[in-house]
C-alpha cells in the first residue's frame, strides 16, 4: 500500500482567512514533504520533515506554517496568503534509509488545489 | 544552470508505439537518485521509476524502462507499447546528497505526452 491521503481536495480562501492542509500516511515511512506546484510548471520543495523534526525549510514565508503531529500527519497551516499563493500543494512521504536505495522514493498525495481570492 | 533538463515540451504518439522521454541532469555528488513521475490531468503525482547512481543495470517496471548512461547524465524514459491511458505530463527527478530519504526533489519542466489512437 502506498497510499497518501491529503484533505482537502479543493480550497478557496480570502485574503483573511487561516485554514489548514493536512496529509497523512500509514506506510511507516519517517520522512514528510511539502511541495507547491503552479499550473504548467514543476513541483517545487517546500519543507521536509524527519522523524517528526523539520529539517528543510526552502526559504518559505512565515505565512506558510508547517507542522507534524505525529509521525504519520503532517499539517500546512495558511495564514494571510497572497493570490500568487494559488497553486496545487502536494505532500509525500519516504522511508528513512540510510544509503538510499528504491526505499528513498517519496510517494505522493492527491494535492490540494488552493485558490486565494 | 538547470538540475535536470527535458528537452521535450510535448509529445505526439501513436497508441502501441515505443516513447522515449529525455532526461539529462547535472549533478557533483556521487550518490543521487533519479525517478520518473506521471501526473495526469487529475494532479497526482504517480511514481513510475527509479535509478539509484550505483545502480549497474537500467531499472525496469513492467512497460516502464530508464535508459540509464552514467557517463552521459543521461536518464530516459522508455515506454514500450504506449496506451491511450499514457497520456500526460511526465517529469524527471532528482535526489541529490548523501541519500537517508529526508532529501527533497528537484524536477525537470516536464514533457507533455500525448497518446493518438
Amino acid at each position: 500500500d502506498t497510499e497518501v491521503t491529503q484533505t482537502p481536495k479543493h480550497l478557496v480562501m480570502g485574503m483573511t482567512n487561516k485554514k489548514s492542509l493536512k496529509c497523512e500516511q500509514h506506510m511507516g515511512h519517517r520522512a514528510m514533504y511539502w511541495y507547491k506546484q503552479k499550473a504548467k510548471k514543476p513541483p517545487e520543495l517546500m519543507f521536509v520533515y524527519s522523524y517528526e523534526k523539520l529539517s528543510i525549510n526552502e526559504s518559505v514565508p512565515s505565512r506558510f506554517s508547517p507542522e507534524c503531529p505525529n509521525s504519520s500527519l503532517l499539517n500546512l497551516h495558511l495564514h494571510a496568503l497572497q493570490p500568487e499563493d494559488s497553486a496545487l500543494y502536494l505532500c509525500a512521504s519516504s522511508q528513512e534509509t540510510v544509503a538510499g536505495g528504491p526505499g528513498e522514493t517519496q510517494y505522493f498525495g492527491p494535492g490540494t488545489r488552493l485558490l486565494v481570492l | 544552470a538547470q538540475k535536470i533538463t527535458q528537452t521535450q515540451p510535448g509529445m505526439f504518439v501513436q497508441e502501441k508505439e515505443a516513447v522515449t522521454l529525455d532526461c539529462t541532469y547535472d549533478t557533483s555528488d556521487q550518490s543521487y537518485g533519479l525517478f520518473w513521475y506521471k501526473q495526469p490531468s487529475s494532479g497526482e503525482m504517480i511514481f513510475l521509476i527509479y535509478q539509484g547512481s550505483y545502480d549497474e543495470q537500467n531499472a525496469t517496471e513492467g512497460r516502464y524502462s530508464l535508459n540509464f548512461q552514467k557517463a552521459r547524465k543521461s536518464a530516459n524514459l522508455v515506454i514500450s507499447a504506449s496506451q491511450l491511458g499514457d497520456s500526460a505530463m511526465y517529469f524527471c527527478a532528482m535526489r541529490e546528497g548523501p541519500g537517508g530519504g529526508a532529501d527533497g526533489l528537484t524536477f525537470g519542466k516536464g514533457t507533455h505526452l500525448i497518446i493518438q489512437p
